[in-house]
């Protein structure tokens, strides 16, 4: 695999189900992000990693939980979400903060369904 | 944070015709401002981009103008194909990461 993956492509889940989404970067990149992309609001930040560390936290519910082991791991782990929390989650490296003027490499997305 | 507007939101054209979408910032600190070409179903791609020390910057058919005063920063395509059809996101960075645009939907029609 090149570039950045995430698994799984779609998840379907419970409003009391925990479930995990995991995203990897082969680009030796040192920071990771996390997006949640709907129609009302399109490519929404949610968590910010530079090296491991989270760096931005975009007032994102507590039921959002992002995990970052290492610098070619994300995880965001979910629990009690809500229908409204139904979008698709992108995951996004870049060779440095792109608040830097790093272009951002995204992932192919988790299309995440809350019954 | 800091906002970026996008317009239009929808943009329809004919096959060879230019197609212009405009973004503003709000973040005098940007200096830096890529768009994204996101096609149905697939992952935002970067298409171009441009940093502030230039005021327009052309790939092809694709070109950006930056007006830093104005803060506003525009993205045109000449010679409109059907596979420039797509979402089109404008970003200009902004504290750690960057901040998108809420997308222009563009159809080109044969």
């Amino acid at each position: 695999e090149t570039g950045v993956t995430q698994t799984p492509r779609h998840l379907v889940m419970g409003m009391t189900n925990k479930k995990s989404l995991k995203c990897e970067q082969h680009l030796g990149h040192n920071a990771m992000y996390w997006y949640k992309q709907s129609a009302k609001k399109p490519l929404e930040l949610m968590f910010v990693y530079s090296l491991e560390e989270r760096v931005e936290n975009n007032s994102v519910p507590s039921r959002f939980s992002p995990e970052c082991p290492n610098s070619s791991h994300l995880f965001l782990h979910l629990h009690t979400l809500q229908p409204e929390d139904s979008a698709l989650y992108l995951c996004a490296s870049s060779q440095e903060l792109a608040g830097a003027s790093y272009e951002q490499y995204f992932g192919p997305g988790t299309r995440l369904t809350v019954t | 944070g800091e906002n970026v507007e996008q317009h239009p939101s929808t943009l329809s054209v004919q096959e060879g015709d230019s197609a212009v979408i405009k973004c503003t910032y709000s973040d005098s600190a940007s200096n830096y401002f890529p768009w994204y070409k996101q096609e149905l179903g697939k992952r935002p791609q970067l298409i171009i981009d441009i940093r502030s020390n230039v005021g327009e910057k052309k790939d092809q058919r694709i070109a950006v103008t930056l007006n830093k005063t104005a803060k506003h920063f525009s993205l045109h395509i000449t010679e409109t194909q059907p596979e420039d059809s797509a979402v089109y996101f404008c970003a200009a960075n902004s504290g750690y990461a960057l901040n998108f645009g809420k997308g222009t939907s563009l159809l080109v029609t044969p």
